[in-house]
């Protein structure tokens, strides 16, 4: 079955630096990836699409990358901050309109 | 616009107990997604609607579990009767079409079977 994988231990880093989560894809090639940040208590938020034409896609501080060899997505946060904590979830879509969700990756940047 | 509004937000009920969660979708959005969430199994898509029509319940974890959309601003989804394993927070979504880029989520309804 398809399937959307994300790391499950938490990634801590100082603010200021660049945080970067991995999103890896097996079973099939989404057409497009989603990345969401979900807070605590609350519903995930839509941050970026990138899509399998794509190699690399920029929102302000985030950058999301997509490599269809590897079949990997990276999301990039730049001069990370603490209100940048958060859990990171990667989605992918093809096809049918069910998006495939990872478990999500939580980020804590220290001050 | 006030985003996908959920009730109850939490919801604390025995074994065997009927379960109705609440959602109201974005006005003008005609897809709307039910998705069950664990640390277990993250983010599950339960079933979905398109212009008030189920589409796709294939996520439906078993009979005990129905879902509704009787016009474009109201869905339930129930759970009769309740069990310890269906504890998770459940979340509504919309989105203007099933293939829209976005969906945009509501704050998610946790719900604890005892």
């Amino acid at each position: 079955s398809q399937k959307i994988e994300q790391n499950s231990e938490a990634l801590n880093i100082q603010e200021g630096k660049t945080a970067t989560l991995t999103c890896n894809y097996t079973n099939y090639s989404p057409a497009y990836l989603q990345w969401y940040r979900q807070d605590p208590g609350r519903g995930p938020v839509f941050l970026l699409l990138i899509r399998e034409n794509e190699k690399e896609k920029r929102k302000e501080r985030l950058k999301v990358t997509f490599d269809t060899t590897l079949k990997q997505s990276l999301f990039h946060i730049t001069a990370s901050q603490p209100a940048d904590s958060a859990t990171y979830l990667c989605a992918g879509r093809r096809g049918s309109y069910i998006p495939t969700f990872g478990r999500g990756t939580s980020l804590i940047v220290h001050p | 616009d006030a985003g996908v509004i959920q009730s109850p937000r939490h919801e604390v009920t025995e074994m065997g107990q009927e379960v109705t969660l609440r959602c109201k979708p974005i006005s003008g959005h005609n897809s709307l997604f039910w998705y069950r969430q664990t640390m277990m199994r993250g983010l599950e898509l339960l079933i979905y609607f398109n212009n008030n029509v189920p589409i796709d319940d294939s996520g439906m974890p078993e009979d005990r579990f129905s879902a509704k959309m009787p016009n474009a601003s109201f869905s339930t989804l129930k759970i009769q009767p309740s069990e310890p394993r269906d504890s998770a927070v459940y979340f509504c979504a919309s989105s203007p079409t099933p293939d829209a880029e976005t969906q945009y989520f509501g704050p998610g309804t946790r719900l604890l079977v005892l």
